[in-house]
């Protein structure tokens, strides 16, 4: 049972370079989300995506985008690479249940620790 | 959109003692509460959870207590053990926004 895996694990990156963070869950479920965490600090919002083909902006997401192609992959992609993106992000996914849709539990993917130079 | 503030941002106690963590909201309309422990270079991990209509829920030695009115929901540690030692956030998620907003975290050490 893989649940929410994420790769690379660790990444150094030029000032200016590209990449993307890969995350993926097989765990079916509809809603995902990409938070950072600076050193000691709480966990931002990215972006989310609430289905393929849907996503929105959370409460950091200049310098990011993302996309939603397939309910098991929601990718982030950094363009330009700056200092202030050192951080480390989690993937996340959850699912609703029951008649009501009730809000549940949020799994977290291992984690990327990215430095930008 | 939503807020939570958290408190402390650091907490020190002897083991055995009990460790309470507060937070606060700030749209009424919340209606999930979850609370996460982050041990050191970790994943946050699910402890214990809390919906708008309940007031109290334990699970062994942790319990979480929602005050709806005063829009603030506090996590309760009690007979603490070193393990016990990591960074818990709290979180809240409002319907229709589908988003989770973590609080700033506490880091709880358990002394031996």
């Amino acid at each position: 049972n893989a649940g929410v895996t994420q790769t690379p694990k660790f990444r150094i990156l030029k000032i200016g370079q590209s990449m993307t963070l890969q995350c993926a869950q097989d765990m079916n479920h509809n809603y995902m989300y990409w938070y950072r965490q600076d050193p000691g600090m709480g966990l931002k919002l990215i972006y989310y995506s609430v289905g393929a083909g849907i996503t929105d902006k959370g409460e950091v997401p200049n310098g990011y985008n993302v996309s939603r192609s397939t309910t098991e992959d929601f990718p982030l992609r950094l363009e330009l690479a700056a200092p202030s993106q050192t951080s480390v992000y989690f993937c996340a996914s959850t699912t609703r249940t029951g008649r009501g849709g009730l809000n549940t539990e949020a799994f977290f993917g291992q984690g990327t620790r990215l430095t930008v130079v | 959109g939503e807020n939570v503030e958290q408190h402390p941002s650091t907490l020190s106690v002897q083991e055995g003692d009990s460790a309470v963590i507060k937070c606060t909201y700030s749209d009424s309309a919340s209606n999930y509460f979850p609370w996460y422990k982050q041990e050191l270079g970790k994943r946050p991990q699910l402890i214990i959870d809390i919906r708008s209509n309940v007031g109290e829920k334990k699970d062994q030695r942790i319990a979480v207590t929602l005050n709806k009115t005063a829009k603030h929901f506090s996590l309760h540690i009690t007979e603490t053990q070193p393990e016990d030692s990591a960074v818990y956030f709290c979180a809240a998620m409002t319907p229709g926004t589908y988003k989770y907003i973590f609080g700033t975290g506490t880091r709880l050490k358990v002394l031996a």
